[in-house]
């Protein structure tokens, strides 16, 4: 049963403090996307990789975010420093850029308490 | 700003009825999509239409597409409790791969 795995699935952490959290996406897929979840902002794009290159990073920000994909099995999403208001939902979701539909496969998201 | 407004905010019906959403969007797409979320899970793929087609049924979904309104409609017919969710409208751009969600939908359904 073919699945985005993400890990770890909670994480409590104190501001200032380095996040980093994984993504496997389905194998064979060449698409990476991250996105955040909030009641108050909805889903917001994060950043989107495909062939494990960076295509679109415009939604995150740049001077505490940083999206990685070091292989076609594994991305990261890092947050250095972390801040309270970065408490939420992070989702990693898997495609495949050749079938032109960009239906996504979603993980079971971690989520992070920033206190 | 979001491409797809999902609308109503919420929904909340008796199991048995039928369930409407609508979503409106701003720019030429490729598709749109419909997706469900269960409280504390990832984002599952319902079903997709592509933009030169009006209307996509599976099972009890039934999905509408007006290109000339920017809008879509998501009909689920006989509602169950299962089907208590918040359900996402996705669009994808022309010519591009980048997939925006709507805002979302609760839907509650009562036993």
């Amino acid at each position: 049963d073919a699945r985005v795995t993400q890990t770890p699935r909670h994480k409590v952490t104190e501001m200032g403090q380095e996040v980093t959290m994984r993504c496997q996406p389905i194998l064979g897929h060449n698409t990476v996307f991250w996105y955040r979840q909030t009641m108050m902002q909805g889903l917001e794009l994060l950043a989107y990789f495909r062939n494990r290159a960076p295509l679109d990073d415009s939604g995150m920000p740049k001077d505490r975010f940083s999206a990685e994909m070091p292989d076609a099995t594994l991305a990261t999403l890092k947050i250095q420093p972390s801040e309270p208001r970065d408490s939420a939902v992070y989702f990693c979701a898997s495609g495949l850029s050749q079938s032109a539909k960009n239906i996504q496969y979603f993980g079971a998201g971690t989520r992070l308490s920033v206190l | 700003s979001q491409q797809g407004e999902e609308d109503p905010q919420a929904l909340s019906i008796q199991e048995g009825e039928n369930a409407t959403m609508n979503c409106s969007y701003k720019t030429s797409i490729n598709n749109l999509q419909w997706y469900r979320q269960n409280s504390g899970r990832g984002l599952v793929h319902l079903i997709l239409i592509r933009s030169n087609e009006r209307e996509k049924h599976s099972g009890r979904l039934r999905v509408t597409l007006d290109t000339s309104k920017k809008s879509s409609s998501l009909l689920i017919t006989a509602s169950r409790a299962a089907d208590t969710a918040s359900y996402f409208c996705a669009t994808v751009n022309t010519g591009g791969f980048k997939t925006i969600f709507g805002a979302g939908t609760r839907l509650f359904v009562k036993a």
